[in-house]
């Protein structure tokens, strides 16, 4: 079955620092791969996405390529805020499906000044 | 435009007794979903709404758990004879065609606690 493994947190860091958040899949086909993101107290938010392998998406100075080979989505940040303390979640959309999203367990990421 | 919207924000209920939580998603998105967001199984999906036919209901946990859309508009979540392990907050996401790249735009929640 389709499934996403993330790394465990809690990942703290200090600000500035570089940020990686691994993320794995097994998936039939070709799913569609996604990052959220849930700031403390809102609600969860598309952060980036890749429909295709080899696609990066980015934003907001995060990025994460899409890597058929090692059947990952490892997000990235070169340096990090104390904006950015949240919990991520790496999700994966199967094209075979209906759309639904199956998600990591999530990685909470605290950043210290 | 206006995002997801659910209500109510809030239900604290007794063990046994049945609840509705509502969502209304964006205006002109076709695609509706349900999860439930708990700390011991994190996001699981429920269910998944094309206009007004839910071809994936695979994720509802029993026979307890029921939804309906109607208009191809606004949906609502019924859990029947609540018991404590459905404590958990339960999210409403829609997206403009239920594609697997498409964005989907999530609800603030319903946190649900069952006494």
């Amino acid at each position: 079955g389709n499934s996403v493994t993330q790394m465990e947190g809690p990942v703290t860091l200090s600000e500035e620092a570089f940020l990686t958040i691994n993320c794995t899949y097994t998936a039939t086909g070709y799913p569609s791969l996604f990052w959220y993101v849930q700031y403390p107290g809102e609600g969860l938010q598309l952060l980036l996405k890749a429909t295709k392998a080899d696609d990066k998406g980015s934003n907001k100075g995060f990025e994460a390529t899409y890597r058929k080979e090692t059947t990952s989505f490892h997000l990235e940040k070169g340096s990090v805020q104390v904006s950015d303390s949240a919990v991520y979640f790496c999700a994966l959309s199967d094209p075979s499906n209906t759309g639904k999203l199956i998600f990591g367990q999530g990685t909470t990421l605290q950043v210290k000044p | 435009g206006a995002g997801v919207s659910q209500s109510p924000s809030n239900k604290v209920t007794e063990k046994g007794k049945d609840v509705e939580l509502r969502c209304d998603p964006i205006s002109g998105h076709t695609a509706l979903y349900w999860y439930r967001q708990s700390l011991g199984q994190g996001l699981e999906f429920l269910i998944y709404f094309q206009g007004n036919s839910a071809p994936d209901k695979s994720g509802l946990p029993s026979d307890r758990f029921s939804a309906e859309r109607t208009g191809g508009s606004v949906s609502t979540l019924t859990i029947q004879r609540t018991q404590q392990e459905d404590s958990a907050v339960y999210l409403c996401a829609s997206s403009l065609a239920g594609l697997a790249g498409d964005t989907q735009y999530f609800g603030p929640g319903t946190r649900l606690t069952v006494l």
